[in-house]
């Protein structure tokens, strides 16, 4: 199957300081890449979609100034998470399909993000 | 609106059958995904139903009724190692293309 490579897998940073996990599609073109945060025990909350080359759509109650979402190739999307803090620590995923509407979701290995 | 179900919690035996069961309303309906989750990891790809009926792939079958708005999916000789949350997904026409999740239903399966 398809592979999505996500990195970093865990990162710690410290409070105010800014952080980027970046999303490949390694053998197929991504045209919609989702990001999403989960905390223990609870479901996906997705945060964003993105489409190459526009901007991206955020879902309601999600800052799109402090979560930097850039698509700018149909394999690469980055999610930049600004001036950190202690709340933002959880785990993101992100997730690619392709073209087709019947293609299944691809997910990246998520990242484990601690802000101390 | 938009809404899944599906059970939060089942525990099972380790070489019995468990249904996970999944009901959705939502509108312009293009399909429904299974997804395994261990905790702390990623989801993975389960299954994809369409079109009405049963797909079965290996122990695991899912099965659509779309004028039901129904899915369930089905795990045969459990192994301890099928403890996990297991998701739900629907996707719309248009929307966007994303995908509308269950909370997941956390399967115990015991020796």
């Amino acid at each position: 199957g398809a592979v999505v490579s996500q990195h970093p897998s865990r990162v710690i940073c410290k409070s105010g300081t800014s952080v980027k996990i970046e999303c490949r599609s390694l053998d197929f073109q991504a045209t919609t890449m989702f990001w999403y945060r989960q905390f223990p025990k609870q479901s996906l909350m997705l945060m964003a979609t993105s489409n190459e080359g526009s901007k991206a759509t955020y879902e309601q109650g999600v800052e799109k100034d402090k979560f930097l979402i850039n698509h700018a190739s149909l394999t690469l999307s980055t999610l930049t998470v600004t001036s950190a803090h202690p709340e933002d620590s959880s785990f993101y995923i992100c997730s690619a399909r392709g073209q087709l509407d019947n293609t299944e979701a691809f997910f990246g290995q998520g990242t484990r993000l601690t802000v101390v | 609106g938009q809404n899944i179900d599906q059970p939060t919690e089942m525990t099972a035996t380790e070489g019995a059958i468990v249904q996970i069961n999944c009901t959705y309303q939502t509108s312009g309906f293009n399909g429904l995904f299974w997804y395994q989750q261990h905790a702390g990891e990623a989801p993975t790809f389960l299954s994809y139903n369409v079109l009405d009926g049963l797909e079965e792939k290996g122990r695991f079958s899912s099965f659509l009724s779309r004028s039901k708005g129904y899915s369930y999916l089905l795990l045969k000789e459990l192994q301890m190692k099928d403890s996990a949350s297991y998701l739900c997904a629907v996707t719309n026409a248009g929307n966007n293309r994303k995908l509308i999740w269950g909370l997941g239903t956390s399967l115990a399966v015991n020796p």
